[in-house]
């Protein structure tokens, strides 16, 4: 089924940490997984992603890497600042190009 | 990225009405998708909105209750029918550019009393 799992569904961190949430798919069809960036009474924005023919991709401050063989991607922000706070949704896309959604984390950084 | 505006952006519905939401882009695309976005929860496809032919819906999301139009490339309507308190959330409409990823409009938020 079209499933994708994410946690932990909320993450408190002190600025300047590093944050990690983790997602798994169960299509190994699948190709594509975005991250997007959802502040409170806006709509989710995407911020990075990356394509089943590399392990990992960086901007910046954010990177993403992917482990085809297990089916799982993480998303990683270092020097976490209070700005990063939001809720954060891995996804997957699946067949006929339908994208799917993690749960969702709330990322909470402490000045 | 595609400019895409949906309206109205909120409304407040009484129950057993109906509400079409409007979602319009600035380029054509060939994929477009109807997402719900309950009170904080996650997003959940509704149904792939197929320009010329019936919708294509979700596990859980039925045509009676979510019909959806798309006459052409850059519009597509969602309408929710006969609404329940159960029905307000946030729906967003979602296009696939070409390079694969996926924009949203800003959401409709409903509120059913």
């Amino acid at each position: 089924g079209e499933n994708v799992e994410q946690h932990p569904s909320t993450l408190s961190v002190q600025e300047g940490d590093s944050a990690v949430i983790k997602c798994t798919y169960s299509d190994s069809a699948s190709n594509y997984f975005p991250w997007y960036k959802q502040e409170l009474g806006k709509r989710p924005q995407l911020i990075i992603d990356i394509r089943s023919n590399v392990g990992e991709k960086k901007d910046q401050r954010i990177a993403v890497t992917l482990n085809k063989t297990a089916k799982h991607f993480s998303l990683h922000i270092t020097e976490t600042q209070p700005e990063d706070s939001a809720v954060y949704f891995c996804a997957a896309r699946y067949n006929f190009n339908k994208f799917y959604f993690g749960s969702g984390t709330k990322l909470n950084v402490k000045p | 990225s595609a400019v895409i505006s949906q309206k109205p952006s909120r409304d407040i519905c009484q129950r057993g009405t109906s509400l079409t939401i409007q979602c319009q882009v600035d380029s054509q695309v060939t994929m477009m998708f109807w997402y719900r976005q309950q009170p904080g929860q996650s997003l959940t496809l509704i149904a792939t909105a197929n320009q010329g032919s019936e919708a294509t819906y979700e596990s859980g999301f039925v045509i009676d209750k979510f019909p959806i139009s798309r006459p052409n490339l850059t519009f597509s309507t969602l309408t929710v029918s006969n609404m329940s308190p159960e029905d307000s959330s946030i729906y967003l409409c979602s296009v696939e550019q070409n390079t694969g990823e996926l924009f949203f409009g800003e959401g409709s938020r409903l509120t059913v009393l």
